[in-house]
Formats: C-alpha cells, sequence, structure tokens
C-alpha cells in the first residue's frame, strides 16, 4: 500500500461548480498534512496547512480525519485559474507526496 | 529574497557522466529536501536533510548521494548518470520536519 494515496482524476468540471478530493495515508503517526497545487512544467506551492480541527481559506475548505487516516480539499465556485494539479501531502518527520489530482476547470 | 534557489535549471548528460545539482535558500531554514518528478507522477523524495549535519534517505535514494555542505545548502549528485534518472528535479525547504516547505524551480535533467 502507498504511503499516501490520491485518486488521479482527471476531474474536469464546469466554471462554478463544487469539487472534492480526497488522501488516504497510511501512517497513523503522522503528525502535519498540507495541500499544494501545481501547474505545469512548475514547482509546487503551499495551497494550505490542514488543521485538526478543519480550516476554510475563502472557496478552499481543508479537512482531516485521523480516525480514518485521511484528508481532503473542498474547492466552491471552482474558477478557470483552479486548474492545476492538487497534492496532498502528509508529514511524518519526512515530507511525502500523493501523486496529484488533476483539475480543469471549463468555461 | 530569492526563496529556494537550484541550479542548472537544465542538463543533458551522457550515461556514465556525473554531476551535482545544486540547492541554496536563503530563509534560515533547518530542513532540506531533493525530489524527483516523472512525467504525470507525484514528487518522490530522493533524500532529505533534518538539520545541518545530517541526511536521510527517503523513498528513491540508489544512485544519488547528498551533501548538507552548511544550513544554507544542500547538493545532490549523481555519480554515475542512467537514463532512468531523467526527470524533474526539485530541492526544498521547510523550517522544520513537521512545517510547510518551500520549493525551488527545478532542474530538468535528461540522461541519454
Amino acid at each position: 500500500r502507498k504511503e499516501v494515496e490520491q485518486d488521479p482524476g482527471p476531474f474536469n468540471v464546469p466554471e462554478g461548480a463544487t469539487v472534492a478530493f480526497n488522501c488516504t495515508y497510511s501512517n497513523s503517526a503522522s503528525q502535519s498534512f498540507f495541500w499544494y497545487r501545481q501547474d505545469c512544467r512548475k514547482e509546487p506551492k503551499l495551497l494550505m496547512s490542514v488543521y485538526s480541527s478543519g480550516n476554510e481559506d475563502g472557496r478552499f475548505t481543508a479537512q482531516l480525519n485521523r480516525a480514518s487516516q485521511y484528508i481532503s480539499l473542498l474547492i466552491r465556485d471552482s474558477k478557470l485559474s483552479d486548474s492545476a494539479t492538487y497534492l496532498c501531502v502528509v508529514n511524518d518527520n519526512d515530507m511525502r507526496f500523493g501523486a496529484g489530482t488533476r483539475l480543469t476547470v471549463k468555461p | 529574497n530569492a526563496g529556494v534557489t537550484q541550479t542548472p535549471k537544465f542538463q543533458v548528460l551522457k550515461t556514465g557522466q556525473s554531476m551535482t545539482l545544486q540547492c541554496a535558500q536563503d530563509m534560515n531554514h533547518n530542513s532540506m529536501y531533493w525530489y524527483r518528478q516523472d512525467p504525470g507522477m507525484g514528487l518522490r523524495l530522493i533524500y532529505y536533510s533534518a538539520s545541518e549535519g545530517t541526511t536521510d534517505k527517503g523513498e528513491v535514494p540508489n544512485g544519488y548521494n547528498v551533501s548538507r555542505l552548511n544550513k544554507r545548502e544542500f547538493s545532490l549528485r549523481l555519480e554515475s548518470a542512467a537514463p532512468s534518472q531523467t526527470s524533474v528535479y526539485f530541492c526544498a525547504s521547510s523550517g522544520s520536519l513537521l512545517t510547510e516547505a518551500f520549493f525551488g524551480q527545478g532542474t530538468r535533467l535528461t540522461v541519454v
């Protein structure tokens, strides 16, 4: 079993749609969690950290479920500019990335 | 403030050649990482350094060596390049092993 697993997609959604991504992890001792965004042929950039209580940043909401060992990212009112690959990161003293979920938002 | 700087940005090597990828950060971060990303795939951790003077293997360390030269610099060396090492290499740094990482712009390496 991979340490960090994501649905690879692709997700193709119309503008304004709500889309959710999930990511499961195998190491129950993992201590910190993040969502990154990667545009084609660019470096990953931090989208948001994921806290136990859940957190929201504008149209983006991240959740952590330690009991079931998964994290989620919800994007509301999606924009064309949200098209990218979204990478979940699980950190247990070494930062491990999921393979990424590709999102395309269409007009 | 440059953040994380990687050199070179592009490189073509012949099979068997050696080279060193350089990475430097100016954020006074303790931890540094090297990843590779193959087409259509996520990032795989090659080596990381929790702090100056320490290095540890990641998921795919075979064929690579690293040096944490000082707090700012973390280099990745390919002693004898193979076509399977054709990839995009990213260096990253973070304040600690548990905080978010910031990435360099990547090195696109082709081994022919």
